[in-house]
């Protein structure tokens, strides 16, 4: 079984403020980790993943995460936010053996870039 | 260009209308997938299908309906919509199931059930 939990619904930061989201996981196997971030309007877009080869894992849009397997988190940050990056985020979890067990996402985040 | 393409974008219907909303991959994925999304509750999967002709309940099936007659194509049917029903719905594929591969979504499909 595995669940993702994401503290905060909202958070507000100001332009050029650090930007840090909050996920923690629960798994049974080691986890595969993925960041979904979500624009007015459209689907889901991957912005990084996990998987195993290095803890601190960098993606799309100067974002970065870092997997802490002793804290089963995968925090979210960007050191200076931009007003294009106000949108929904996600963080999701899957299991590393493959087998019939899905995609499991939190309850999202919304991030809004104060001017 | 890869992509998961899903029609219609937006409807609105009555309780009780049947209704389909296609989704389409262009990416030769064997993993194909329907969420819906309400406030509150993140993404809660409807149905997976691992290939052609193997669906799978997710999380949230009742009411819904799918089929996986084609690689490429996987329509979700609500056969005798309701409106707790009204929500937004993605459709999502990946090359396999689980595992390191990221899921491809399609830009939603928002349901209004009155």
């Amino acid at each position: 079984a595995q669940s993702v939990t994401q503290l905060g619904s909202h958070v507000s930061v100001s332009e050029g403020a650090l930007v840090l989201l909050r996920c923690n996981y629960s798994s049974s196997v080691p986890p595969y980790l993925f960041w979904y971030v979500q624009y007015p309007n459209q689907g889901l877009q991957l912005l990084l993943k996990y998987t195993s080869a290095a803890t601190l894992v960098k993606g799309i849009n100067g974002f970065e995460a870092e997997f802490k397997k002793s804290e089963t988190s995968f925090h979210l940050t960007k050191p200076s936010a931009h007003m294009s990056d106000a949108a929904e985020y996600f963080c999701a979890v899957s299991p590393s053996n493959f087998g019939n067990e899905k995609l499991t996402f939190g309850t999202g985040t919304r991030l809004t870039i104060i001017p | 260009e890869a992509q998961v393409t899903q029609n219609p974008r937006y409807l609105i219907t009555v309780t009780g209308k049947k209704l389909t909303v296609t989704c389409s991959q262009n990416m030769n994925h064997e993993y194909m997938s329907w969420y819906r999304q309400d406030p509150g509750l993140g993404l809660r999967q409807i149905y997976y299908s691992m290939n052609v002709e193997v669906t799978d309940k997710g999380d949230v099936p009742e009411g819904y309906k799918v089929s996986r007659k084609e690689k490429r194509n996987f329509p979700l049917i609500l056969e005798s919509p309701s409106p707790n029903q009204t929500s937004l719905y993605f459709c999502a594929s990946s090359l396999v199931i689980g595992g390191n591969q990221p899921q491809h979504f399609g830009d939603g499909t928002r349901l209004s059930i009155l």
